[in-house]
């Protein structure tokens, strides 16, 4: 089946430095979703991208859809002790409704 | 205005039950997604209803089936449970079959014993 692969796995910063998380997949999507989930919750949507070198904003959140549809990248600025949790990117195909979702990166906010 | 909810929240069953779930998805949404979420890992998709059918389907056996009711709420069936199908499982709700933005509930927690 359809892997994407996040990376890093897993992130440990102080708070107030900024984070850069990817996603790189072996098919083409023509939709990119960035994901937060929390323990014992649902994932919630950060950024939805839908255009080929899209950049796009949510506070303190950036995300990228990049160029060759393959890649997606999320910024995080300024963090802060809530924005622990574990990041998804999730992608879809140009055709069916299927999401894939990635591996996760974890990310633990240093006081 | 409530957003996606499920139930139950946990559950324990034994290798070889049946099991179901239910989704009621979010105000205004008629089309109900169902992930499943190993410990570590990112959902995996099982199948997605809309108008009462299964739409689309993801790398899952025949155990795992589904219902969509009239109005919208859905059920996930998993028969002779395996140790392998403990899990989260998360309902998702869209205004519609191709929208993207998808609103996830809390989840049932499914231990398999």
């Amino acid at each position: 089946g359809q892997q994407l692969n996040q990376s890093p796995q897993s992130m440990f910063i102080q708070e107030g430095e900024d984070v850069s998380m990817n996603c790189t997949s072996s098919s083409i999507f023509n939709t990119w979703l960035w994901y937060k989930q929390d323990p014992g919750e649902g994932p919630v949507l950060l950024i939805a991208l839908y255009k080929a070198g899209e950049l796009t904003s949510n506070g303190r959140l950036t995300a990228q859809f990049g160029i060759t549809r393959k890649d997606s990248f999320l910024n995080i600025s300024a963090s802060i002790p809530s924005d622990v949790g574990i990041y998804f990117c999730a992608g879809r195909r140009a055709f069916g409704n299927q999401f894939y979702f990635g591996t996760g990166t974890s990310l633990t906010v240093i006081p | 205005d409530a957003g996606v909810t499920q139930s139950p929240t946990h559950l324990i069953k034994t290798r070889g039950q049946q099991v179901t779930l239910r989704c009621s998805p979010k105000s205004g949404h008629d089309t109900v997604s169902w992930y499943q979420q190993a410990l570590g890992q990112g959902p995996q998709f099982i199948f997605q209803y809309y108008e009462e059918e299964e739409r689309q389907r993801g790398n899952f056996p025949d155990r795992f089936s589904g219902h969509q009711f009239p109005n919208y709420s859905s059920e996930l069936n998993v028969n002779a449970l395996l140790l392998g199908d403990s899990a989260l499982y998360l309902c998702a709700s869209s205004p519609g079959p191709t929208e993207n933005e998808q609103y996830f509930g809390p989840g049932t927690r499914l231990t398999v014993t």
